[in-house]
């Protein structure tokens, strides 16, 4: 079973410092991991996703998270954080390529941007 | 830019009533999911959907739940006798199946059992 563990319920930064969001995972098989970020009142929206292929994943909005197998680990990071970042941030992880593979999301980061 | 719809977006129900949510995929998408957060918890899996049965399910996703594709656009999760803790926010995703696919959300409809 395949599981995903999110370090951090709740992030602060100050605008313009780094953002850093952990994520480690379980998996039997070669993972493909994702990041959601959910705004407020809003549906979970795509950041980035790792699919094994190169293991430094550039998303939209600045974000990108580095694949560490030996870790075991997909961190979001963002090098400049700013006010329109704070939301909910989700790792999820899925069991493979093709079609209908559910994905299994950890609990969540907080994220709070902070004058 | 094509996007996954849901209704409503809050519902008010009483125990042990019938809810019908409904989601709107991505129209040239072959795979459709639920899942669900209850307040303050994971996002989980309930089901996925792909050629009028269901692909898979979760312990979650038992039988007084059920889903439908009653038309070429409505994906809909039925819950037969609501109970408190059905209470949740349920997301809608759909995806097409391609390789290293990507699953993309509704905004959800937050259910209220009391």
């Amino acid at each position: 079973a395949q599981s995903v563990t999110q370090l951090g319920s709740h992030v602060s930064v100050s605008e313009g410092a780094l953002v850093l969001l952990r994520c480690n995972y379980s998996s039997s098989v070669p993972p493909y991991l994702f990041w959601y970020v959910q705004y407020p009142n809003q549906g979970l929206q795509l950041l980035l996703k790792y699919t094994s292929a190169a293991t430094l994943v550039k998303g939209i909005n600045g974000f990108e998270a580095e694949f560490k197998k030996s870790e075991t680990s997909f961190h979001l990071t963002k090098p400049s954080a700013h006010m329109s970042d704070a939301a909910e941030y989700f790792c999820a992880v899925s069991e493979g390529p093709g079609g209908g593979n559910k994905l299994t999301f950890g609990t969540g980061t907080q994220l709070k941007v902070e004058l | 830019e094509p996007e996954v719809t849901q209704t409503p977006s809050h519902q008010v129900t009483q125990m042990g009533q019938e809810v019908i949510l409904r989601c709107v995929p991505i129209s040239n998408h072959l795979y459709f999911y639920w899942y669900r957060q209850i307040l303050g918890q994971k996002v989980e899996f309930l089901v996925s959907f792909y050629n009028n049965e269901i692909s898979e399910k979760s312990e979650i996703f038992d039988d007084q739940f059920s889903v439908e594709r009653p038309d070429g656009s409505n994906f809909t999760l039925k819950i037969r006798s609501t109970k408190l803790e059905d209470s949740a926010m349920y997301f809608c995703a759909s995806s097409d199946g391609l390789a290293q696919e990507t699953q993309y959300f509704g905004p959800g409809t937050r259910l209220l059992v009391l």
